[in-house]
């Protein structure tokens, strides 16, 4: 069964400072990788998805992959008070957002 | 934006009792999901399903059953539930494809006393 383990489990970034948030999962099958995010008391939302090895950016977020390590990450540029969230990587064996297997999340804020 | 909507938000039930927790959404996504949210957990996949009726076992189906009985509406249901099963449950519901997402409900707080 499929592991997907999320690192740190929780972190304080100074406001307009960098973020890296790390996940790694164990099924090297797995061909579908998402970040989401979640605000305190609400619904996950999704933030970002990858498929192949490499960077996508959007805006201040940046998603990287490197399937051999087994390893993906989310980068966010310049840091908010409103990025301050619960982060949730996401893992699929199939080409879309289908039967997700999600890390225990990282508890980010972001200090004024 | 996909519409995900869920009932009731808040449900306090008894050890041994039945409870329907239910889940609409209106974008005619041929899949559904049920999860449940533990800290400590992150999310796990309960039951889910690829069109109506049709439901299939996620990573933690035992004590829950799924109904799917039309394109827009998903039930988890507890027979006999227990105070372990206390948690929150967020649906789901998405397509297939590259850059398909998951769009999640409200959430339900459910308390087995």
């Amino acid at each position: 069964q499929q592991k997907v383990q999320q690192s740190p489990e929780s972190l304080i970034v100074p406001e307009g400072a960098m973020t890296s948030l790390n996940c790694t999962f164990s099924d090297s099958a797995s061909q579908y990788f998402a970040w989401y995010r979640q605000h305190s008391g609400k619904a996950p939302k999704a933030l970002m998805s990858i498929f192949s090895n490499g960077e996508k950016e959007e805006g201040r977020f940046t998603i990287h992959l490197n399937k051999a390590s087994l390893h993906f990450s989310l980068h966010i540029r310049d840091s908010q008070p409103s990025d301050s969230a619960l982060y949730l990587c996401a893992v699929s064996p199939t080409e879309g957002a289908d039967r997700l297997t999600f890390g225990k999340g990282t508890q980010l804020i972001i200090q004024p | 934006e996909a519409a995900v909507t869920q009932s009731p938000r808040n449900k306090v039930a008894v050890t041994g009792g039945k409870v329907t927790l239910s889940c609409n959404q209106t974008n005619n996504h041929n899949n559904m999901y049920w999860y449940r949210q533990d800290t400590g957990h992150g999310l796990r996949l309960i039951h889910y399903s690829y069109g109506a009726g049709s439901t299939e076992k996620g990573d933690i189906p035992d004590g829950y059953k799924a109904s799917r009985p039309s394109q827009e509406n998903f039930s988890l249901i507890l027979e006999l539930a227990t105070p372990s099963q206390t948690s929150v449950y967020f649906c789901a519901s998405g397509d297939r494809g590259n850059y398909a997402e998951q769009f999640f409900g409200p959430g339900t707080r459910l308390t087995v006393l």
